[in-house]
This record gives C-alpha cells, sequence and structure tokens, in this order.
C-alpha cells in the first residue's frame, strides 16, 4: 500500500532560519513525488515535484530513495512561507488507471515568526 | 482559463438534508478528483474520474456519499443525508497527462467548506 508519511503538525521558525520539513513515504517502486502549498484559506498549490528538480520560493526537495524520504527544504524562512505544506505521492507516469492518483500526507503547518 | 472551479465556496446546512459541491474541471483535463480535508485527517481522497468514469471511489466514507460526471466539464458529489461529521473543506482537482505519460496542469480548485449543523 502506498502511504506518505509527515511526522509534524505544526513546525514554528524564526525568520531567516533554516527550514526543513519532513516526508517519509512507502511505495513498492518509483512513485512520483510531490510537494503542495495552501496560503490560508486558499486552493492547494503545487510547490514542486521531484522529476523537475527545481527551485520554487527558494524551496528546494531531495529524493532519497534509500531512506524513503522528500524532505522540503529552505535555508532562511521568510514570513511570507508561513503555510501548510502536503508531501504527495503518485504512481510512475505511464501507469494506465490511476497512473496520476495523489496520496497526500496528513500536512505541516509552518510558522514563520519575526 | 479560469482554473478548477468548485461551487458554493460555502454551504451551511442542517443534518439529514441533501448536499450537492460542483465542479467544472480544466478544459482537456481527462482526470477529475474529489479530496475532502479536514484536520483530524487532513486530505483525503473520495473518488476519480478518468474521461468521466468513476475509476476509484474506494475512498468514499460510505453509501450517503455518491459522485457523477455526467460529462467531461461537470462532476457533483452529493452527501444525503448529511451529518455533521461531513463538515469539512471538499476540494476538485483536475489534470492530464501528455504523451510521454508524465502528469501535467494538476490543479485544485478553491474548495467548498461545508458545515453541517
Amino acid at each position: 500500500a502506498q502511504r506518505v508519511t509527515q511526522p509534524e503538525k505544526l513546525l514554528s521558525v524564526f525568520k531567516g532560519a533554516p527550514v526543513e520539513l519532513k516526508c517519509n513515504y512507502s511505495y513498492s517502486g518509483s512513485p512520483e513525488l510531490f510537494w503542495y502549498v495552501q496560503y490560508s484559506r486558499q486552493r492547494l498549490q503545487l510547490l514542486l515535484r521531484h522529476i523537475s528538480r527545481e527551485s520554487i520560493k527558494g524551496f528546494t526537495a531531495d529524493l532519497n530513495k534509500g531512506e524513503t524520504s522528500f524532505h522540503l527544504k529552505k535555508p532562511f524562512a521568510q514570513e511570507e512561507d508561513s503555510a501548510m505544506y502536503y508531501c504527495a505521492l503518485s504512481p510512475p507516469a505511464g501507469l494506465t488507471g490511476g497512473g496520476n492518483k495523489l496520496t497526500f500526507g496528513t500536512g505541516t503547518q509552518l510558522k514563520v515568526e519575526l | 482559463d479560469a482554473g478548477v472551479i468548485q461551487s458554493p465556496r460555502h454551504e451551511v446546512t442542517e443534518m439529514g438534508q441533501e448536499v450537492t459541491l460542483r465542479c467544472k474541471p480544466i478544459s482537456g483535463h481527462d482526470y477529475l478528483f474529489w479530496y475532502r480535508q479536514t484536520m483530524m485527517r487532513g486530505l483525503e481522497l473520495l473518488i476519480y474520474f478518468n474521461n468521466n468514469v468513476p475509476i476509484d471511489d474506494s475512498g468514499m466514507p460510505e453509501d450517503r456519499f455518491s459522485a457523477k460526471m455526467p460529462n467531461a466539464s461537470f462532476s457533483t458529489l452529493k452527501i444525503q443525508p448529511s451529518e455533521p461529521r461531513d463538515s469539512a473543506v471538499y476540494f476538485c482537482a483536475s489534470s492530464g497527462f501528455d504523451r510521454t505519460g508524465f502528469v501535467y496542469g494538476y490543479t485544485f480548485g478553491s474548495g467548498t467548506r461545508l458545515t453541517v449543523v
């Protein structure tokens, strides 16, 4: 069964401090992994996906297959980063019948304090 | 494109009443998903459609919940009868596949905040 675990419900950091939001996954194979962000009372937005290897708003995420982790990092937190962050996975690209069905973690609320 | 459009934005109803939530996916997307978001459980996938056909409804909590997609541009999620524990934010999302099989444009709507009193 596929599962995404985000162990922290709330993460509070000071502005300028490094941020790491943890995500571990369980999947028999090589899934696609994503981070979504939800600002207060807004829709979920894609932050980044591992196959793109991009940095969005200063955030990066490295896939560690050995540890089955996909932690989200940012070297210096900004006040506007305060939001709910969801890690998600889907079966690999090209699979039929559910190839892009996303399984989400329970989310981590990031609070950046001044 | 206006994105994924959901209506209503807010719904307050009394226990036992029927509730219908609506979703218009992005034109050209052939997958549509319904999610429920609560504080306790986070985001849960309820059901998804491919080319208007329900593919997996294993996340639908019970028979009181039903979803339809009569055409490529419209889907409904119905709860009858509604109960207070159904109070949550319900999100609709749509996406497509490109020719290489990669997901593209996985986009969420703004959600419907349902309160059952």
